[in-house]
């Protein structure tokens, strides 16, 4: 079964300095990759997604996702990070074998000090 | 009404109660699920249905009962919960199984 990884619970960055929420997978074929962020007292919303083709994938609000094969992760970027960014974002993946399963991570909470 | 709606957004009940949570989405997606949400752990699944059938039940007590009457409403009915049910219940919505999904603001669930 596919799993996904987070190993860092917390991140905290500086308002204006890039990002980088760290992502690593398992699956046993070609795999569906998404990130989600999650705001306080909300559901996950969906920021981006790797299905097939860039390695780079652009998703919203200026985020941006590298797929790496080799090193089976998918870290979540963004060039210079704003407070309101800070959130709780979580990767996922699914295994294309089986449609309804999609595993989450543990999740990663996102602080940005001004 | 837009995205996917959950009512209500908070709840508490005893462990003899029985409850039910609702889940609306307007956004003509043909796949709904539910997630527990527990402190520091990652999303469970625990029922996944696609065109109005039951296609996952990942080993949920029987205390817990989901109900999609349409392709736009999902509910779970609950019944003799325990303290440990106490949780924030995450409904979701996708076009086809296996997409990006489309999440709720949740309930946020306290069995006392």
């Amino acid at each position: 079964a596919q799993s996904v990884a987070q190993p860092e619970d917390q991140v905290n960055v500086a308002e204006g300095n890039p990002l980088t929420v760290k992502c690593t997978y398992s699956v046993s074929g070609n795999p569906y990759l998404f990130w989600y962020v999650q705001y306080p007292n909300r559901g996950l919303q969906f920021l981006l997604k790797y299905i097939t083709g860039d390695n780079l994938v652009k998703g919203s609000y200026g985020f941006e996702a590298e797929f790496n094969k080799s090193q089976t992760s998918f870290h979540l970027k963004k060039p210079s990070a704003l407070v309101s960014d800070s959130a709780l974002y979580f990767c996922a993946v699914r295994d294309p074998s089986n449609n309804n399963d999609m595993r989450f991570g543990a999740g990663t909470r996102l602080t940005v000090k001004p | 009404e837009t995205g996917v709606t959950q009512t209500p957004r908070h709840l508490v009940m005893g462990m003899t109660n029985k409850k039910s949570l609702k889940c609306e989405q307007h956004l003509g997606h043909n796949a709904m699920y539910w997630y527990k949400q527990s402190a520091k752990k990652p999303l469970e699944l625990m029922f996944v249905y696609s065109l109005e059938e039951r296609v996952e039940n990942n080993s949920v007590p029987s205390r817990f009962s989901p109900e999609c009457p349409n392709s736009s409403h999902l509910f779970l009915h609950l019944h003799t919960l325990q303290p440990e049910d106490s949780a924030l219940y995450l409904c979701a919505s996708s076009q086809g199984a296996g997409h990006e999904q489309y999440f709720g603001p949740g309930t946020r669930l306290t069995v006392t």
